[in-house]
């Protein structure tokens, strides 16, 4: 039982680049979420998933998207790296408890 | 709006002190509130996490104290120790089908040995 999993663990990239974050979580919970936590802000929701099909945009979603590829999986992509989007990402999987995976830290140059 | 305010923004206790975390939240609609701890380069754990219908609840050395009327809420760590330094976040939801947690902006917690 690993809980929640996200790939990668670190990330550099160049301004205008893309990538996708994925995450993973093996509880058959129905609720995912992505948040971005930088210095002082605490944690921030970009986007969740409330149940398999359906997603929402959170507190900043901007220059994110989001794919609930099955109950399982739940992926964030950044189509064009700005590096306002440095930060590290935490996906999130949840019945009441939030249980949070180990994170990706991000640097975008 | 910031839905749920945390104070303070860091704290410094020495070994075997009381560490006190305070929180406020806005919407009475909230009805669980947890508390995380994060260590450096790790995700949030859940740590402890209450119902409005009891004033307190204590778990080992931690404990959460509610006041409903305030729309307050607070943890306190007995006894901290060095281990204990960590980032704290509280945090409130709205059970239901679905849970949409609002975090405070975390305290980080030193505790000197």
């Amino acid at each position: 039982n690993a809980g929640v999993t996200q790939t990668p663990k670190f990330q550099v990239l160049k301004t205008g680049q893309s990538m996708t974050l994925q995450c993973a979580q093996d509880m058959n919970h129905n609720s995912m979420y992505w948040y971005r936590q930088d210095p002082g802000m605490g944690l921030r929701l970009i986007y969740y998933s409330a149940s398999e099909g359906t997603t929402d945009k959170g507190e900043v979603p901007n220059g994110y998207n989001v794919s609930r590829l099955n109950k399982r999986e739940f992926s964030l992509r950044l189509e064009s790296a700005a590096p306002s989007q440095t930060s590290v990402y935490f996906c999130a999987s949840s019945e009441l408890e939030q249980f949070f995976g180990p994170g990706t830290r991000l640097t975008v140059l | 709006q910031q839905q749920v305010k945390q104070s303070p923004q860091s704290l410094i206790v020495q070994k075997g002190g009381i560490s006190i975390i305070n929180c406020a939240y806005e919407n009475t609609a909230f009805d669980y509130f947890p508390w995380y701890q994060q260590f450096p380069g790790k995700g949030p754990a859940l740590l402890i996490a209450i119902r409005p219908d009891v004033s307190e609840k204590k778990e080992g050395r931690f404990t959460i104290s509610f006041n409903k009327s305030a729309k307050q809420f607070s943890l306190h760590i007995m006894d901290s120790q060095p281990g204990d330094s960590a980032t704290y976040f509280c945090a409130a939801s709205r059970e239901g089908n679905f849970n949409k947690f609002y975090f405070g902006s975390g305290t980080k917690l030193n505790v000197k040995p």
